[in-house]
Order: structure tokens, then sequence, then C-alpha cells
């Protein structure tokens, strides 16, 4: 049972947008930057976003993230089948002093 | 280029110690914190815990504590896991991964990943 909960599974065509929620609380993401990572399959996660809304250099400005209260979102635009992958919120909580990470959701490129 | 190379794969028997190390480079080791994550076949992220570059300061996941130990040695950049008394649901890629400090807790880059066989 994972602190942060995300759908399972979200699926779209190509060209589409999609986005992917990730739900918490006030000691964690209502009080904490949210970040993303996408691991695509076989490979080692990587960092989309950080601080809530800020992009890594490199990452294409077809993802974007936003947070409100207790929840944050992640949306991606201009799907690719290259896009299909796991994707995964994490945060700080402040009451547990440790990090958290959504359980995951895996994006099917329709 | 910031880079965070890991040991290699190990197998272990149940009740067995772990130790997987993770060689920083390409920027000031002391300013900055390792974290260690890991991720059971098919399964999601799990965040195991924290290390200061700088003093050593630790945190650690909660059903973890008692059996894990997180080090640094400055002079060699080179961070260190150590998980003891090793059960079969243990079983897993670790990977470690540079982190500024909390609750700033976005890490970037990640090491290669270390895969982890606890088996009897």
């Amino acid at each position: 049972q994972s602190v942060l909960t995300q759908p399972p599974s979200v699926s779209a065509a190509p060209g589409q947008k999609v986005t992917i929620s990730c739900s918490g609380s006030s000691s964690n993401i209502g009080s904490n930057y949210v970040s993303w990572y996408q691991q695509l399959p076989g490979t080692v996660p990587k960092l989309l976003i950080f601080e809530n809304d800020k992009r890594p250099s490199g990452i294409s400005v077809r993802f974007s993230g936003s947070k409100s209260g207790t929840s944050a979102t992640l949306a991606i635009t201009g799907l690719q089948t290259g896009d299909e992958a796991d994707y995964y919120c994490g945060t700080w909580d402040s009451s547990l002093s440790v990090g958290v990470f959504g359980g995951g959701t895996k994006l099917t490129v329709l | 280029q910031i880079q965070l190379v890991q040991s290699g794969a190990e197998v272990k028997k149940p009740g067995a110690s772990l130790t997987v190390s993770c060689k920083a480079s390409g920027y000031p080791f002391g300013a900055y914190g390792i974290t260690w994550v890991r991720q059971a076949p098919g399964q999601g992220l799990e965040w195991m815990g924290w290390i200061s570059g700088h003093n050593g300061e630790t945190y650690y996941a909660q059903n973890l504590q008692g059996r894990l130990t997180l080090t640094t040695d400055t002079s060699t950049s080179t961070a260190y896991m150590e998980l003891r008394s090793l059960r079969s649901d243990d079983t897993a890629v670790y990977y470690c991964a540079k982190m500024t400090a909390p609750p700033y807790n976005w890490f970037d880059p990640w090491g290669q990943g270390t895969l982890v066989t606890v088996s009897s």
C-alpha cells in the first residue's frame, strides 16, 4: 500500500493528451514539492518533473506538472508510442520524515 | 557529466548481509546527498533511505529500520548501502540517486541499478 495514490493504468491514442493523478495528504504533497519519474521498460527511472512543475534540461515540453492542495498531476501532450512507460510521483513526508512514492501508473499509447 | 556507478549483481542466502556501493563523479560529493531506492520484480519504487554527503546525517524507511545502514566515504565520493538479515522479499534492483536534502526530494541522476537475488 503506497502512501501516494496513483491510478494503476491510463491509456490514450497517439497525438492525444493524458493526465496522471497523484493523491496524498497534508503531511506529504500538501506541504512539500512533488517530482515525477518515467521508467521505460527495462530501464532506470528518469526524472521528468521536480518542484511540482519544473522540467530538467532535456525533458520535452510535452511533459508538464501541477499541484493543488494534496494532489498533483502529470500531463503528457502529443502522445507518442515511445511514451509507453511506468510513471511514478514522489515527495517527502514531513510527519514520517521519509521519502514516499506513488504505486506507479502504466501508460499505454493505443 | 554527473554519474553514479554502482557495484555489480549479487546473489545472497537468506540471513546474509549485503553491501552495495555507489561511486559518484562530476559534482561536489559533499554538497549533496544520496538516496537509495529499490524495486522488487514487477513492482513499484520503494524509498529506502537518504544520507548526506556532507555530514552523514541519515533518514531511513521505517520498515527497514534496524536492518539498513547507509554510509559514505568522502575521500572516494562513494556511498554504501548495507542491508542485514536478508529475506527472499529483499530480492530487487537497488538504485542509488543524487538528491539534495529533505524535503527537496527529487532524484537525478540515478545509478544503473544493482540486481540482488536472495535465495537458498
